[in-house]
């Protein structure tokens, strides 16, 4: 099974800052890797997928790269509504895992 | 717009079966993958395994052995039966829809399922 973890485990920022999140998977993955984002008590939202492609109606503020074993999600400026729980996913072989998650949270 | 809504007890005793069904709506089954997955703060994230209306699935290896994924394609539903519970299966359930590139882009709200007796 490919583990997929994340860093950091929580990110303390303000409205306007950057954000960036990091997955690493335990083998390579080639590009695939999704994002997603999950507000509490809601479903989680596909935001990125193959690593660097947007999902239908994803802000341009949300963009995603890396390959092989290294992704980055990046929030170039964040809005109120981007704080949430962000998870990784890939997909290889068509067998699904998920990284533990980075909680965004307001400074 | 596609939605999606799943259903089914709340409450299961331990050995027993959990059931649930996930109903698609604003569009046909027969267009895509669906998938079910579920979330528990011990576990995280989980996949289950996915099918196709003709019937083709997989599941995660780790589960294999419990689970089956049915679909019906007359009531536009397909559906979990996840044998043998434990308190282990205590989670919320989501069903969601596979898009073209092999991710989850639309989900069911959710729905808990505790296992006690």
């Amino acid at each position: 099974e490919i583990v997929l973890t994340q860093s950091p485990v929580t990110l303390s920022l303000s409205p306007g800052e950057r954000a960036t999140f990091f997955c690493r998977a335990s083998q390579s993955i080639s590009n695939y890797l999704a994002w997603y984002q999950q507000h509490p008590g809601q479903a989680p939202r596909l935001l990125i997928y193959d690593a660097s492609n947007r999902a239908t109606g994803i802000p341009a503020r949300f963009s995603g790269s890396g390959s092989g074993t290294d992704f980055t999600l990046t929030i170039s400026s964040l809005e109120p509504e981007d704080f949430a729980v962000y998870y990784c996913q890939q997909r290889s072989r068509l067998i699904y895992t998920f990284g533990p998650g980075t909680k965004l949270d307001v400074k | 717009q596609v939605q999606l809504q799943e259903s089914g007890p709340g409450l299961v005793k331990p050995s027993e079966t959990l059931s649930l069904t996930c109903t698609v709506s604003g569009g046909s089954i027969g267009t895509h993958y669906w998938s079910w997955i579920r979330q528990s703060p011990g576990k995280g994230l989980e996949w289950i395994g996915f099918i196709f209306y003709t019937g083709r699935t997989d599941y995660n290896p780790s589960l294999q052995s419990r689970v089956t994924i049915s679909v019906d394609t007359s009531k536009n539903q397909f559906s979990l039966r996840l044998s043998s519970v434990t308190a282990a299966d205590t989670a919320v359930y989501y069903c969601a829809r596979i898009q073209a590139h092999w991710y989850m882009d639309v989900w069911g709200k959710g729905t808990t399922v505790t296992v006690s007796s």
